[in-house]
């Protein structure tokens, strides 16, 4: 049951290039969606998110983009730099169910941004 | 910034043993969630916790596991008699408010080994 699908397990990127990490989601219910950054023996990094009455959102290199009508999501971190180098995880919460906003992640995807 | 702290960091134990995993959520925070990631595949939600009770869990949190704020500061997740397949990485979460703007700021995780 993946209602949250990163289909690109891994993304290579130079230094300086804009990278980009695409999601997709099944379930309409999600009305707000985040993306989180790991690193190996860390626990998920809040990154930046978007709630469904918006279609962009940004915070610096960090840019989110949100298409509703195809359940699309897209994060763009330009420029890319090594130390962005990490797994990103897509997310997603749906109101109702009580104040829970449990995360529904995707599987993520491993960007490497090279020197 | 505050975080949310785990212990132990890894932990291995015998089928059919009972594991504690600990974690200390943010001080002022009042949303508290356990996920766990099995590896290789996706970070998994399990149960959220609010005013001292279960506000929802998934089909993975069955009898054999139980959540607890024992004493105000520690949240944790008891296993009964653990199985091979519980072997994962566990993570706390921890949420500020009633919102979903409100961040979940993550642990750095539990490595639970069931041999």
């Amino acid at each position: 049951d993946q209602q949250v699908k990163q289909n690109s397990p891994s993304l290579s990127v130079q230094e300086g290039r804009i990278s980009i990490l695409n999601c997709d989601y099944t379930n309409s219910m999600f009305d707000y969606f985040l993306w989180y950054k790991k690193y190996p023996a860390e626990g998920p990094t809040f990154l930046i998110s978007i709630s469904s009455i918006k279609d962009k959102n940004e915070d610096g290199r960090f840019t989110v983009f949100l298409n509703k009508s195809a359940k699309h999501l897209s994060l763009h971190i330009v420029p890319s730099q090594p130390g962005d180098s990490a797994v990103y995880f897509c997310a997603a919460s749906a109101l109702g169910g009580g104040s829970n906003y449990k995360l529904t992640f995707g599987k993520g995807t491993l960007l490497t941004v090279n020197p | 910034e505050p975080e949310v702290t785990q212990t132990p960091s890894h932990q291995v134990t015998q089928m059919g043993q009972e594991v504690i995993l600990r974690c200390v959520p943010i001080s002022n925070h009042l949303y508290f969630y356990w996920y766990r990631q099995i590896l290789g595949q996706k970070v998994e939600f399990l149960v959220s916790f609010y005013n001292n009770e279960i506000s929802e869990k998934s089909e993975i949190f069955d009898d054999q596991f139980s959540v607890e704020r024992p004493d105000g500061s520690n949240f944790t997740l008891k296993i009964r008699s653990t199985k091979l397949e519980d072997s994962a990485m566990y993570f706390c979460a921890s949420r500020a408010w009633d919102s979903p703007s409100s961040k979940q700021y993550f642990g750095p995780g539990t490595r639970l080994t069931v041999t």
